[in-house]
């Protein structure tokens, strides 16, 4: 399973870094990405990570302001957000892909909050 | 890059049958795509792969045997019988795009089905 932490609320143009904790299955043989959802909206693909970091993309939305990461030695996937907006304001899901390309495997999320 | 069309909202009665459509735009007819099933206050959680020689791999875990899905040029169907309750979600259809040095997902605005 994935287990997101660190949301909360935030000012405009604070920063904040979430993480994804994973557990039942190996770690470092998996790709990931970021998928937030804001209320009431459909899902917007945020970032992916290949499993040994070496290939890394963004959404135009976050390029610039978003960092992906991840330690295979904790089994964790991070997610540093900077420069946060209003329109930033989602539930982030921390989510893992199959041996097929699929996103298989969900966190439950972890909500941000951008408002002063 | 695609652009992955869904209407907003279907219905269907309890023990009917419903088919959900996701429209790739022109020049994509070889994408396949994801299904995503999100129950209310639920996270998402994998449904099928599908491209135009139909479901690519196996399921999700946990998804009944009245799910299934085609497609057919532009289009990607996903099918369910025997609608339940349970069966009432938002769902999903996404692909990724990978273009020179980029990489994007996308995904369709999703469709909200009620199950009467």
């Amino acid at each position: 399973q994935l287990v997101e932490s660190g949301g909360g609320l935030i000012q405009p143009g604070g920063s904040l870094r979430l993480s994804c904790t994973a557990s039942g299955f190996t770690f470092s043989s998996y790709e990931f990405h970021w998928v937030r959802q804001a209320p009431g909206k459909g899902l917007e693909w945020v970032s992916y990570i290949s499993s040994d970091d070496s290939s890394i993309y963004y959404a135009d939305s976050v390029r610039g302001r978003f960092s992906i990461s991840r330690d295979n030695a904790k089994e964790s996937l991070y997610l540093q957000m900077n420069s946060l907006r209003a329109e930033d304001t989602a539930v982030y899901y921390c989510v893992r892909v199959s041996r097929m390309g699929a996103f298989d495997i969900w966190g439950q999320g972890t909500m941000v909050i951008v408002s002063s | 890059q695609p652009v992955l069309t869904q209407p907003p909202s279907a219905s269907a009665s309890l023990g009917a049958s419903v088919t959900l459509t996701c429209t790739l735009s022109s020049g994509y007819s070889n994408y396949k795509v994801d299904w995503y099933q999100q129950r209310p206050g639920k996270g998402p959680r994998f449904v099928m792969r599908v491209g135009t020689g139909g479901i690519v791999g196996s399921k999700g875990e946990g998804i009944p045997d009245r799910f299934s899905a085609l497609g057919s040029g532009l289009n990607r169907y996903l099918t369910i019988k025997n609608i339940q309750e349970e069966d009432e979600s938002d769902y999903y259809c996404g692909a990724d795009h990978a273009s020179g040095d980029n990489f994007v997902v996308l995904f369709g605005g999703g469709t909200r089905l009620t199950v009467l």
